[in-house]
């Protein structure tokens, strides 16, 4: 069974510019949650994602959002970027939503903001 | 609002030894899990042991197991017999409406 894949695996943006990555989840999960991991913070809940609808939202500002697709792959967006969006982006899946479940993860995206 | 707390940003053991990591936690919830969740050195991230709050019995996974106390709400993690490969970054998360990741501990096995 193929796990968590996300792509890009490393991405370069500069300031003011806009990224989507993408998150295709485990097959048969319908739950997909994104994390921003940063030094020193930990994992950020940013937003999940269940049967294409948006279960819940961390606190972000809204150049963050995201999206699920009937297939339950998942996309997120970061408009306008800042320095301080540099950070490694996690997709977790999981069969289902409630928080009660084990999490999925890949391997993660690595976007650095210059 | 549900916080969890890991004081400990960087430890290390010698192989074969035993080290015990902490996380602390805050929840109003009266029923919640908690997790270990373990990320290799460029590597994703992979549950490591779980823990059902309502369950009194400490998880156990091999050589990982849990010291959970819930009046204290504390629950750490103590690794027997350590590997080189339990090198990792180790974080502790709770849920509530969404999972709550702490900062982080990075453990070096030290051979």
């Amino acid at each position: 069974k193929a796990g968590v894949t996300q792509t890009p695996r490393y991405l370069i943006k500069t300031r003011g510019q806009q990224v989507t990555l993408s998150c295709s989840p485990i097959s048969g999960h319908r739950s997909v949650s994104w994390y921003q991991q940063t030094p020193g913070q930990g994992l950020q809940f940013l937003f999940e994602y269940f049967s294409e609808t948006q279960r819940n939202k961390g606190n972000f500002p809204g150049r963050f959002s995201g999206r699920q697709f009937s297939n339950s792959r998942s996309e997120m967006n970061v408009s306008t970027l800042e320095l301080g969006d540099s950070a490694l982006y996690l997709c977790a899946s999981s069969y289902t939503t409630g928080n009660t479940g084990e999490l999925f993860f890949g391997e993660g995206s690595r976007l650095t903001v210059l | 609002a549900q916080t969890v707390t890991q004081s400990q940003p960087e430890m290390s053991v010698q192989e074969a030894e035993t080290v015990t990591l902490s996380c602390t936690y805050d929840t109003s919830e009266s029923n919640y899990y908690l997790f270990w969740y373990k990320q290799p050195p460029s590597r994703q991230m992979i549950l490591v042991i779980r823990q059902e709050a309502y369950k009194q019995q400490n998880a156990t996974e091999n050589r990982f197991s849990v010291n959970f106390q819930k009046a204290a709400k504390s629950f750490s993690l103590k690794i027997s017999d350590s590997q080189l490969g339990d090198t990792a970054m180790y974080f502790c998360a709770l849920t509530g409406n969404q999972f709550y990741f702490g900062t982080g501990t990075s453990l070096t096995v030290i051979p």
